[in-house]
């Protein structure tokens, strides 16, 4: 069975930073892209990025939104994936979730405030 | 980018019905189109991959197929379970783009 483990999120000052992780088990992450989609209340998801897998030479992509600021990395020897975000703005308010597969799986996804 | 526009935005429809939802895309986007169900405090969840492939578990009530750039999600003799939001998703080329989702509520 496939699991999908989020870390915590939290309430950020705006400028701040915070790096969330997601933790798959039951899968063979080493093979699969991961995406983070993160979804501001009341409205509907936006991809955030993705990383590749270590035969594509784990490349990233990025949101316009948050490129720049945004950096998604993963560590295949602990099936890990993290989103590390600084500058953060008060637009980027928003449930963060990890998916990958061909977004097939999803974690139940982690609420990141950016507030003063 | 590629836009993925949704009609309607909402819908309002009785338990037993047929339901639509069309999403077009900007561009010619292959069969890179997938599905999502969405309810109140929960993620997104999948529902149809590549145009029309059913995820697993998905009610064989629900269908997905293609014309040109435009793209359907079929409901046939909804359940109370159904009424939800759903989204639709391209990706085929980054950055991967949602539709702006359709509301489907009772009547």
């Amino acid at each position: 069975e496939v699991q999908v483990v989020q870390s915590a999120g939290g309430l950020v000052q705006p400028g701040g930073s915070l790096k969330l992780s997601c933790t798959v088990s039951g899968f063979l992450f080493s093979a699969s892209a991961m995406h983070w989609v993160r979804q501001g209340s009341g409205k509907g998801p936006e991809w955030v990025g993705r990383i590749r897998d270590k035969s594509n030479n784990y490349a990233t992509v990025y949101a316009a939104s948050v490129r720049g600021r945004f950096t998604i990395s993963r560590d295949d020897s602990k099936n890990m994936a993290y989103l590390q975000m600084n500058s953060l703005k008060t637009e980027d308010t928003a449930v963060y979730y990890c998916t990958f597969n061909g977004f097939d799986y999803w974690g139940l996804g982690t609420l990141v405030t950016v507030s003063s | 980018d590629i836009q993925m526009t949704q009609s309607p935005s909402s819908l309002s429809a009785s338990v037993g019905d047929r339901v639509t939802i069309i999403c077009r895309a900007s561009q010619n986007i292959g069969t890179y189109l997938n599905w999502y169900q969405q309810k109140p405090g929960k993620g997104p969840k999948p529902l149809i991959y590549s145009i029309s492939s059913l995820q697993s578990g998905v009610p064989s009530r629900f269908s997905g197929s293609e014309s040109g750039t435009d793209f359907t999600l079929t409901i046939t003799n909804l359940q109370p379970e159904d009424f939800a939001t759903y989204y639709c998703q391209q990706t085929y080329a980054a950055p991967i783009t949602f539709g702006q989702g359709t509301r489907l509520d009772i009547k």
